[in-house]
Protein backbone atom coordinates (compact mmCIF):
# COMPACT_ATOMS: atom_id res chain seq x y z
CA UNK A 1 0.00 0.00 0.00
CA UNK A 2 0.76 3.38 -0.62
CA UNK A 3 2.15 6.11 1.78
CA UNK A 4 3.15 9.61 2.01
CA UNK A 5 5.73 11.79 4.17
CA UNK A 6 6.01 15.31 4.82
CA UNK A 7 8.80 15.86 6.38
CA UNK A 8 7.89 19.71 8.24
CA UNK A 9 5.07 19.58 10.34
CA UNK A 10 5.22 23.60 11.12
CA UNK A 11 7.32 26.19 8.20
CA UNK A 12 7.16 29.96 9.74
CA UNK A 13 8.03 32.47 7.13
CA UNK A 14 7.94 36.27 6.44
CA UNK A 15 5.91 37.69 3.53
CA UNK A 16 7.93 37.57 -0.01
CA UNK A 17 9.73 34.71 1.72
CA UNK A 18 10.44 31.36 -0.59
CA UNK A 19 8.54 28.57 0.15
CA UNK A 20 9.30 24.29 -0.29
CA UNK A 21 7.58 22.14 1.95
CA UNK A 22 9.07 18.01 1.23
CA UNK A 23 6.69 15.25 0.09
CA UNK A 24 8.01 11.82 -0.20
CA UNK A 25 5.58 8.71 -0.81
CA UNK A 26 6.43 5.20 -0.62
CA UNK A 27 5.11 3.08 -3.54
CA UNK A 28 6.60 1.18 -6.46
CA UNK A 29 4.30 1.67 -9.29
CA UNK A 30 2.80 4.66 -11.03
CA UNK A 31 1.39 7.22 -8.82
CA UNK A 32 -1.10 10.66 -9.03
CA UNK A 33 0.14 12.82 -6.70
CA UNK A 34 -2.00 16.45 -5.18
CA UNK A 35 -1.34 19.06 -3.06
CA UNK A 36 -4.45 20.04 -1.44
CA UNK A 37 -4.61 22.84 1.05
CA UNK A 38 -7.13 23.60 3.94
CA UNK A 39 -7.77 27.29 4.86
CA UNK A 40 -9.03 28.28 8.42
CA UNK A 41 -12.33 26.88 8.67
CA UNK A 42 -12.85 25.82 4.84
CA UNK A 43 -12.81 22.49 3.12
CA UNK A 44 -9.57 20.86 1.72
CA UNK A 45 -8.98 22.55 -2.01
CA UNK A 46 -6.61 21.44 -5.04
CA UNK A 47 -3.65 22.95 -5.46
CA UNK A 48 -2.02 21.21 -8.20
CA UNK A 49 -2.10 17.84 -9.62
CA UNK A 50 0.21 15.74 -11.65
CA UNK A 51 -0.76 11.98 -13.61
CA UNK A 52 1.99 12.06 -16.38
CA UNK A 53 4.37 14.35 -18.27
CA UNK A 54 6.22 17.13 -17.36
CA UNK A 55 7.24 16.46 -13.88
CA UNK A 56 6.92 20.54 -13.04
CA UNK A 57 3.47 21.59 -12.64
CA UNK A 58 1.76 24.73 -11.84
CA UNK A 59 -1.34 25.23 -9.97
CA UNK A 60 -3.23 27.93 -8.74
CA UNK A 61 -2.36 31.20 -6.56
CA UNK A 62 1.43 30.65 -8.19
CA UNK A 63 2.27 27.49 -6.51
CA UNK A 64 3.88 24.60 -8.40
CA UNK A 65 5.64 21.41 -7.33
CA UNK A 66 8.16 18.90 -9.03
CA UNK A 67 7.90 15.34 -8.95
CA UNK A 68 11.15 13.89 -8.86
CA UNK A 69 10.64 9.69 -10.29
CA UNK A 70 14.24 8.64 -8.70
CA UNK A 71 13.70 10.35 -5.51
CA UNK A 72 9.91 9.35 -5.11
CA UNK A 73 9.32 13.05 -4.26
CA UNK A 74 6.56 15.57 -5.20
CA UNK A 75 7.79 19.10 -3.25
CA UNK A 76 5.58 22.13 -3.24
CA UNK A 77 7.11 25.52 -3.92
CA UNK A 78 6.22 29.22 -4.27
CA UNK A 79 8.96 32.03 -5.05
CA UNK A 80 7.12 34.74 -2.68
CA UNK A 81 4.59 33.55 0.03
CA UNK A 82 1.83 35.79 1.34
CA UNK A 83 0.34 36.33 4.62
CA UNK A 84 -3.05 34.77 2.57
CA UNK A 85 -0.91 31.38 2.25
CA UNK A 86 -1.39 30.88 5.71
CA UNK A 87 -3.31 27.66 6.25
CA UNK A 88 -2.61 23.83 5.83
CA UNK A 89 -0.77 21.77 3.00
CA UNK A 90 -1.68 18.02 2.14
CA UNK A 91 0.48 16.23 -0.18
CA UNK A 92 -1.37 13.18 -1.45
CA UNK A 93 -0.84 10.28 -3.49
CA UNK A 94 -2.83 7.14 -5.44
CA UNK A 95 -1.57 4.48 -7.47
CA UNK A 96 -2.72 4.82 -10.97
CA UNK A 97 -4.74 1.65 -10.96
CA UNK A 98 -8.32 0.86 -10.33
CA UNK A 99 -9.10 0.25 -7.29
CA UNK A 100 -6.94 2.30 -4.94
CA UNK A 101 -7.48 4.79 -2.65
CA UNK A 102 -6.41 8.51 -2.14
CA UNK A 103 -3.55 8.67 0.70
CA UNK A 104 -2.76 12.22 2.39
CA UNK A 105 0.19 13.04 4.64
CA UNK A 106 -0.21 14.26 7.48
CA UNK A 107 -0.12 18.08 6.43
CA UNK A 108 2.21 21.20 7.34
CA UNK A 109 1.15 23.90 8.88
CA UNK A 110 2.46 27.26 7.34
CA UNK A 111 2.19 30.11 9.02
CA UNK A 112 3.04 33.63 6.84
CA UNK A 113 3.54 36.72 8.99
CA UNK A 114 3.20 40.49 7.52
CA UNK B 1 -24.80 24.11 -4.74
CA UNK B 2 -23.84 20.66 -6.79
CA UNK B 3 -20.46 20.02 -4.44
CA UNK B 4 -20.14 17.24 -1.84
CA UNK B 5 -22.89 17.42 1.04
CA UNK B 6 -22.30 16.30 4.43
CA UNK B 7 -24.82 15.83 7.10
CA UNK B 8 -25.27 17.00 9.87
CA UNK B 9 -22.53 19.52 9.72
CA UNK B 10 -21.82 18.80 13.76
CA UNK B 11 -23.24 16.11 16.31
CA UNK B 12 -22.59 15.69 20.05
CA UNK B 13 -23.44 12.28 21.19
CA UNK B 14 -22.83 10.59 24.50
CA UNK B 15 -20.81 7.84 25.17
CA UNK B 16 -22.03 4.30 23.64
CA UNK B 17 -24.76 6.01 21.58
CA UNK B 18 -24.70 5.14 17.84
CA UNK B 19 -24.13 7.83 15.41
CA UNK B 20 -24.83 7.96 11.50
CA UNK B 21 -23.11 10.58 8.92
CA UNK B 22 -24.56 11.29 5.06
CA UNK B 23 -22.32 12.40 2.27
CA UNK B 24 -24.09 13.20 -0.78
CA UNK B 25 -20.96 13.34 -3.72
CA UNK B 26 -20.88 15.36 -6.54
CA UNK B 27 -23.67 13.55 -8.77
CA UNK B 28 -21.73 11.85 -11.69
CA UNK B 29 -18.79 10.71 -9.28
CA UNK B 30 -18.53 7.10 -9.22
CA UNK B 31 -16.12 7.14 -6.56
CA UNK B 32 -16.63 8.01 -2.50
CA UNK B 33 -13.89 8.30 -0.26
CA UNK B 34 -14.46 8.71 4.11
CA UNK B 35 -11.68 10.18 5.92
CA UNK B 36 -11.43 11.04 9.64
CA UNK B 37 -9.33 14.36 10.49
CA UNK B 38 -7.92 15.42 13.89
CA UNK B 39 -6.73 18.40 15.05
CA UNK B 40 -3.15 18.60 13.43
CA UNK B 41 -3.37 15.62 11.08
CA UNK B 42 -4.22 14.99 8.00
CA UNK B 43 -7.12 13.00 6.72
CA UNK B 44 -6.69 9.52 7.43
CA UNK B 45 -8.34 6.98 4.83
CA UNK B 46 -10.85 4.93 6.54
CA UNK B 47 -12.47 3.47 3.32
CA UNK B 48 -14.05 3.98 -0.50
CA UNK B 49 -16.34 2.79 -2.63
CA UNK B 50 -16.20 2.99 -6.57
CA UNK B 51 -19.78 2.79 -7.01
CA UNK B 52 -21.86 0.72 -4.91
CA UNK B 53 -18.73 -1.47 -4.15
CA UNK B 54 -16.85 -0.53 -0.88
CA UNK B 55 -13.54 -1.58 -2.38
CA UNK B 56 -10.99 -0.87 0.46
CA UNK B 57 -11.14 -0.40 4.29
CA UNK B 58 -8.55 1.19 6.59
CA UNK B 59 -7.52 -0.95 9.80
CA UNK B 60 -8.76 2.12 11.19
CA UNK B 61 -12.64 0.72 10.76
CA UNK B 62 -13.05 -1.06 13.49
CA UNK B 63 -16.25 -3.68 13.74
CA UNK B 64 -18.09 -0.30 15.15
CA UNK B 65 -17.68 1.32 11.42
CA UNK B 66 -19.86 1.06 9.07
CA UNK B 67 -20.32 2.43 5.37
CA UNK B 68 -22.89 1.99 2.90
CA UNK B 69 -23.51 3.39 -0.70
CA UNK B 70 -26.25 0.98 -1.68
CA UNK B 71 -27.27 2.82 -4.90
CA UNK B 72 -23.99 4.28 -6.07
CA UNK B 73 -25.10 7.34 -4.79
CA UNK B 74 -25.20 8.84 -1.63
CA UNK B 75 -23.47 6.97 1.53
CA UNK B 76 -23.90 6.76 4.86
CA UNK B 77 -21.21 6.14 7.55
CA UNK B 78 -22.35 4.87 11.09
CA UNK B 79 -20.29 4.51 14.05
CA UNK B 80 -21.63 1.74 16.80
CA UNK B 81 -21.06 2.27 20.59
CA UNK B 82 -19.13 5.74 20.07
CA UNK B 83 -16.33 6.35 22.11
CA UNK B 84 -14.79 9.49 23.10
CA UNK B 85 -11.67 8.96 20.40
CA UNK B 86 -14.22 8.39 17.95
CA UNK B 87 -14.22 12.54 18.35
CA UNK B 88 -12.97 13.81 14.98
CA UNK B 89 -14.22 15.48 11.79
CA UNK B 90 -15.14 13.13 9.38
CA UNK B 91 -14.76 13.95 6.03
CA UNK B 92 -16.09 13.07 2.83
CA UNK B 93 -14.61 13.20 -1.20
CA UNK B 94 -15.76 12.19 -4.44
CA UNK B 95 -13.88 11.93 -7.82
CA UNK B 96 -14.59 10.63 -10.99
CA UNK B 97 -11.89 8.63 -11.17
CA UNK B 98 -8.43 7.81 -9.66
CA UNK B 99 -6.88 10.28 -12.49
CA UNK B 100 -9.17 12.79 -11.41
CA UNK B 101 -9.11 15.06 -7.92
CA UNK B 102 -10.99 14.61 -5.16
CA UNK B 103 -13.95 17.40 -3.65
CA UNK B 104 -14.19 16.96 -0.23
CA UNK B 105 -17.42 18.13 1.92
CA UNK B 106 -17.07 20.47 4.64
CA UNK B 107 -17.59 17.21 6.80
CA UNK B 108 -19.74 16.33 10.43
CA UNK B 109 -17.60 16.81 13.20
CA UNK B 110 -18.33 14.66 15.90
CA UNK B 111 -17.94 15.35 19.49
CA UNK B 112 -18.30 12.10 22.44
CA UNK B 113 -18.83 13.08 25.64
Amino acid sequence: AQSVSQHNHHVILSEAASLELGCNYSYGGTVNLFWYVQYPGQHLQLLLKYFSGDPLVKGIKGFEAEFIKSKFSFNLRKPSVQWSDTAEYFCAVTANQAGTALIFGKGTTLSVSS
Amino acid sequence: DTGVSQNPRHKITKRGQNVTFRCDPISEHNRLYWYRQTLGQGPEFLTYFQNEAQLEKSRLLSDRFSAERPKGSFSTLEIQRTEQGDSAMYLCASSSSGRSEAFFGQGTRLTVV
